[in-house]
């Protein structure tokens, strides 16, 4: 496809259950970020690779949350033993170079944990 | 803290006048901006952005103003058209990772 594609749209998980998301990048793209989109706020940034090095984890909320990106193309945030406030659109996007002003973004995955 | 404020959580408009979009950031560090348009249950899709070497930007129906002194800028849609309703965002790219605003939430009325 075109554009950057994201797995699954939706996701419902039982406080506790692990859950991964899965982004495919736009073919090329060098750099792919996570964000986390609250309710009614606007995103905000989890973590960034640059082909598979994961060069910024700062926004990462806890040790809960994990990403990878083994062959610099298509990558996983994992959450372990998802809580209430993990509730939120994950969003992924990518851009041909770091640095680069414009990202693309996937149509995220809405998680919701009960 | 947040860096980016968009304070305007909705606007309303009729069609064919003009939709003025504001935000304001507080790092005076910041030298890139970028406006994003966001429909329900889709991605945020890039629309324009301007750097702090110009103070204005324009691209068909949409025009972004920079303010350097008062830290705020602005987007202008005129004329507004339906399809332009949406959430739009205000973003600051200073380091790669954009920061963004809270939204604004745009209707614009047939």
């Amino acid at each position: 496809g075109a554009g950057v594609s994201q797995s699954p749209r939706y996701k419902v998980a039982k406080r506790g259950q692990d859950v991964a998301l899965r982004c495919d990048p736009i073919s090329g793209h060098v750099s792919l970020f996570w964000y986390q989109q609250a309710l009614g706020q606007g995103p905000e940034f989890l973590t960034y690779f640059q082909n598979e090095a994961q060069l910024d984890k700062s926004g990462l909320p806890s040790d809960r949350f994990f990403a990878e990106r083994p062959e610099g193309s298509v990558s996983t945030l994992k959450i372990q033993r998802t809580q209430q406030e993990d509730s939120a659109v994950y969003l992924c996007a990518s851009s041909l170079v770091f640095g680069s002003n414009e990202q693309f973004f996937g149509p995220g995955t809405r998680l919701t944990v009960l | 803290d947040q860096q980016v404020k968009q304070n305007s959580p909705s606007l309303s408009v009729q069609e064919g006048r003009i939709s003025i979009l504001n935000c304001d950031y507080t790092n005076s560090m910041f030298d890139y901006f970028l406006w994003y348009k966001k429909y329900p249950a889709e991605g945020p899709t890039f629309l324009i952005s301007i750097s702090s070497i110009k103070d204005k930007n324009e691209d068909g129906r949409f025009t972004v103003f920079l303010n350097k002194s008062a830290k705020h800028l602005s987007l202008h849609i005129v004329p507004s058209q339906p399809g332009d309703s949406a959430v739009y965002f205000c973003a600051a790219n200073p380091t790669g990772k954009l920061i963004f605003g809270q939204g604004t939430t745009l209707q614009v009325k047939p």
